[in-house]
């Protein structure tokens, strides 16, 4: 069950700048949690994207930039390039389940 | 270098109960602070957290599967092994294992195991 809501999917032509919000509610982003990021390329595990809100893991372009406010996050991918077509997915801690939520996924297409 | 490998079988019948070992180097289980998570992925499906064993013992589990789950670690062995009883088709999936920081940072994660459950 799935308490980060993610827009399915978003699309942009390279070198455009696309984002991908994350909402949460109270018991999660509200209650201080930080929000995580991975990136999941076609067939392959999860990656590490964004951890803490905006840090990024060596090795991660600056292209990747996140963020959080109140109840919601926002991950941004500028200069979008085609390799960076994958399935985004945020992630947080949530009090009320005393445990870590996942977002529903955002697929990003690269026109 | 961190690695992690999940591996189990890759089908199990209705009702079974699943055993998946997680394979695990380049830190330890010993060391204050670290932990292992279990996360799963149905066919085109988002990804689910199910379970957390720390450095000392401490676990956590999902709410709506914990009367299913169990987590356990053999520190000797660098493993964490996660059961799941009562196994059904809604249960098939990729399974994969992740080191988690004591920020609670999914920050490697293995290549996944998959899981059919079929009759």
């Amino acid at each position: 069950q799935s308490v980060l809501t993610q827009p399915p999917s978003v699309s942009g032509a390279p070198g455009q700048t696309v984002t991908i919000s994350c909402t949460g509610s109270s018991s999660n982003f509200g209650a201080g949690f930080d929000v995580h990021w991975f990136q999941q390329l076609p067939g392959a595990a999860p990656k590490l994207l964004i951890y803490a809100n905006s840090n990024r893991p060596s090795g991660v372009p600056d292209r990747f930039s996140g963020s959080k406010s109140g109840t919601s996050a926002s991950l941004a991918i500028t200069g979008l390039q085609a390799e960076d077509e994958a399935d985004y997915y945020c992630q947080s801690s949530d009090s009320s389940l005393s445990a870590y939520v996942f977002g529903t996924g955002t697929t990003v297409t690269v026109l | 270098q961190v690695t992690l490998k999940e591996s189990g079988p890759a089908r199990v019948k209705p009702t079974q109960t699943l055993t998946l070992t997680c394979t695990f180097s380049g830190f330890s289980l010993t060391t204050r602070g670290m932990r292992v998570s279990w996360i799963r992925q149905p066919p085109g499906k988002a990804l689910e957290w199910l379970a957390r064993i720390d450095w000392d013992d401490d676990k956590i589990y999902s709410t709506s599967l914990k009367t299913r789950l169990t987590i356990s670690k053999d520190t000797s062995k660098n493993q964490v092994v996660l059961t799941m009883t009562n196994m059904d088709s809604v249960d098939t999936a990729t399974y994969y294992c992740a080191r988690t920081t004591s920020y609670g940072v999914l920050d490697v994660w293995g290549k996944g195991t998959t899981v059919t459950v079929s009759s």
